[in-house]
């Protein structure tokens, strides 16, 4: 019964390192999302997962930013050669086969300090 | 793609008053508009959602409204308490399609004065 889990929930990185962030959904959930959340601002959609269907990647900022998600389940977002805009909360959710309810139940967030 | 604009960035109200915070989306093809809360710290958590189909619901303190002519749609808090104080997000998508992925406005900043 455990909720969305997110690793590691606090990562330092030195600018032009890389960095991967895990996403582990809430079992049989088939829809997977990454979030980026800036200091103070909104949930800026990052990509979205659903089932076997191909990702929408269209909010991914640059190619240095990558996800993929094995079988269907845990997902890994990667952020190549690190620059210090990328600080930010990386939030992951996952939601149900449409369901009535449609709700997304987030993870706690990794949260990413480049210096 | 749909973008969602949400409006005000901060509200303050009084204890007791009532709060309403605005959006309007883009995407004349939306059909699912749920509103969440993000209390200092924690995650998003959803308080609560409506249909292209209705035009309003409500449960117990907090309403939402849908105008789908003009895309726009409101959260409403009546008789507002400090533990409303939050970050309030709306959101739009198209459900039950292939394009579900759900898009956030700026976000609210809600303070509310005892």
């Amino acid at each position: 019964g455990a909720g969305v889990s997110q690793s590691p929930s606090n990562k330092v990185t030195e600018k032009g390192k890389d960095v991967e962030l895990r996403c582990d959904p809430i079992s049989g959930h088939t829809a997977l999302y990454w979030y980026r959340q800036s200091l103070g601002q909104g949930l800026e959609f990052l990509i979205y997962f659903q089932g076997n269907s191909a990702p929408d990647k269209s909010g991914l900022p640059s190619d240095r930013f990558s996800a993929e998600r094995t079988g269907g389940s845990v997902s890994t977002l990667t952020i190549q050669r690190t620059q210090q805009e990328d600080s930010a909360v990386y939030l992951c959710a996952s939601s149900p086969r449409e369901t009535n309810t449609g709700e997304l139940f987030f993870g706690e967030g990794s949260r990413l300090t480049v210096l | 793609g749909e973008n969602v604009e949400q409006h005000p960035s901060t509200l303050s109200v009084q204890e007791g008053d009532s709060a309403v915070i605005k959006c309007t989306y883009s995407d004349s093809a939306s059909n699912y508009f749920p509103w969440y809360k993000q209390e200092l710290g924690k995650r998003p958590q959803l308080i609560i959602d409506i249909r292209s189909n209705v035009g309003e619901k409500k449960d117990q303190r907090i309403a939402v409204t849908l105008n789908k002519t003009a895309k726009h749609f409101s959260l409403h808090i009546t008789e507002t308490q400090p533990e409303d104080s939050a970050v309030y997000f709306c959101a739009a998508t198209r459900r039950r399609s292939n394009t579900g992925k759900l898009i956030f406005g700026q976000g609210t900043t809600l303070q509310v004065k005892p």
